[in-house]
């Protein structure tokens, strides 16, 4: 049973460019979220897409864009990258459960990103 | 506005002895979920144990187990028997109860060394 997986492992960018991070979802998950973990800190929340659409977003400019596809997966986009987007970029999945009590979010190993 | 404290940076402990890494969360929702993560050197988040606010037990597995004090508001992690390696970060972390949102409420983190 594979577990969550996201590519690139690491990347290297300068100030102004773009990039696109990826992320599979474990089998049978449904919902992916994305977070930002600086260096030191504790990951920050980005946002999390359930069927294809945004559902709830943290406290992050609009350059972080995201899309999920019908295959669950999902892409995080930062534009005009910033020395201060350096940082480990973690995605999570679950199941959504039918009741709606939250469930374990499970992490992939991450993405470091570099702006030099 | 929820928030989780981690007032350890650092821990140390001689193997095959208990530790205890500390967690306080403040939220005014009488509904939540309680969580603690794993992140060795390489980057990925591991899930540990889950308390659910309601949840008359402590939650326990394995080596693991919550020291869950809901009046002061306290998740403490127990890991008994430690080994070498556990050494890692070790996140607490947060949720709404109802999560559809799937956003995650992570503290600072405690490093925890073990010594052989």
């Amino acid at each position: 049973d594979a577990g969550v997986t996201q590519s690139p492992t690491h990347l290297i960018k300068t100030r102004g460019q773009q990039v696109t991070l990826r992320c599979s979802p474990k089998s049978g998950h449904d919902t992916v979220s994305w977070y930002q973990q600086a260096l030191g800190q504790g990951p920050q929340f980005i946002f999390q897409y359930y069927e294809e659409e945004e559902r709830q977003r943290g406290n992050f400019p609009d350059r972080f864009s995201g899309h999920q596809f019908p295959n669950y997966s999902s892409e995080l986009n930062v534009n005009a990258l910033l020395l201060g987007d350096s940082a480990l970029y973690l995605c999570a999945s679950r199941r959504i459960p039918p009741s709606g009590i939250t469930d374990t979010q499970y992490f992939g190993p991450g993405t470091r990103l570099t702006v030099l | 506005a929820q928030k989780i404290t981690q007032t350890q940076p650092g821990m140390f402990v001689q193997e095959k002895e208990a530790v205890t890494l500390d967690c306080t969360y403040d939220t005014s929702d009488p509904s939540y979920g309680l969580f603690w993560y794993k992140q060795p050197s390489s980057g990925e988040m591991i899930f540990l144990i889950y308390q659910g606010s309601y949840d008359q037990q402590n939650a326990t597995e394995g080596r693991y187990s919550l020291n869950f004090q809901k009046a002061r508001k306290s998740a403490n992690l127990v890991i008994s028997a430690s080994q070498l390696g556990d050494s890692a970060m070790y996140f607490c972390a947060m949720s709404p109860f109802y999560n559809q949102g799937g956003k995650l409420i992570f503290g600072q983190g405690t490093e925890l060394s073990v010594k052989p």
